[in-house]
């Protein structure tokens, strides 16, 4: 069955950097468009970054350009978010999610890592 | 990349129906087929209730459908059960080729 484990999350100060994984299984990795999902504490989802399945393109949020980096290892089936100069604002729990061989939308999600930015 | 509207919380009686709506732009809703709506239990992981504005995946519940006009879409769910209660979040594909989520509604079963 399609598992998505994400990891990587925890304390981390402002400024400083983090990056989580998302190991996928029990699918073709290589065949799937993978995202990054976020959701504050108490608050509702943010949509963050797209890669595509073979990493030709990427796309992210205004907020996190330039500061986030989306990758993928498709012989390690691992989906990656580098994230850098961290913000109070980043604190969140992240999750990552497949999207349906072409279509638009995310068919199966991870359980989430939380990632705390605080000093 | 303004989240999409929605209602914050909506309510209803068991048996009853409800209808959650998600507006945006020609830019993201009105321009795609491409909006999906997902339901979040307290400390869980969205799931997947509808996609392509209307389709139901294998294994939900045919009480959840879907529908659009013009820039705004909408989820119904009929026959309210307890179950049901949960937050739920609209999705739309953007002309910029990326995501963007509603703000969520909360549906309590009275």
């Amino acid at each position: 069955q399609v598992q998505l484990v994400e990891s990587g999350g925890g304390v981390v100060q402002p400024g400083r950097s983090l990056r989580l994984s998302c190991a996928a299984s029990g699918f073709t990795f290589r065949n799937h468009a993978m995202h990054w999902v976020r959701q504050a504490p108490g608050k509702g989802l943010e949509w963050v970054a797209v890669i595509s399945y073979d990493a030709s393109n990427k796309y992210y949020t205004d907020s996190v350009k330039g500061r986030f980096t989306i990758s993928r290892d498709n012989s390690k089936n691992t989906l990656y978010l580098q994230m850098n100069s961290l913000r109070a604002e980043d604190t969140a729990m992240y999750y990552c999610a497949r999207e349906e061989w072409t279509k638009v939308y995310f068919d199966y999600w991870g359980q989430g890592t939380l990632v705390t930015v605080s000093s | 990349q303004s989240a999409l509207a929605q209602p914050a919380s909506v309510s209803g009686s068991p048996g009853q129906s409800i209808t959650i709506s998600c507006t945006g732009t020609s830019s993201d809703v009105g321009g795609y087929n491409y909006v999906s709506w997902y339901q979040q239990h307290p400390g869980k992981a969205p799931k997947l209730m509808i996609y392509d504005v209307s389709n139901r995946p294998s294994g939900v519940s045919n009480r959840f459908s879907g529908s659009k006009s013009g820039n705004t879409a909408s989820l119904t769910i009929s026959g309210l059960q307890a179950e049901d209660e949960a937050d739920y979040y609209c999705s739309s594909y953007t002309s910029s080729s990326t995501r963007v989520f509603g703000i969520g509604t909360k549906v309590t079963v009275l």
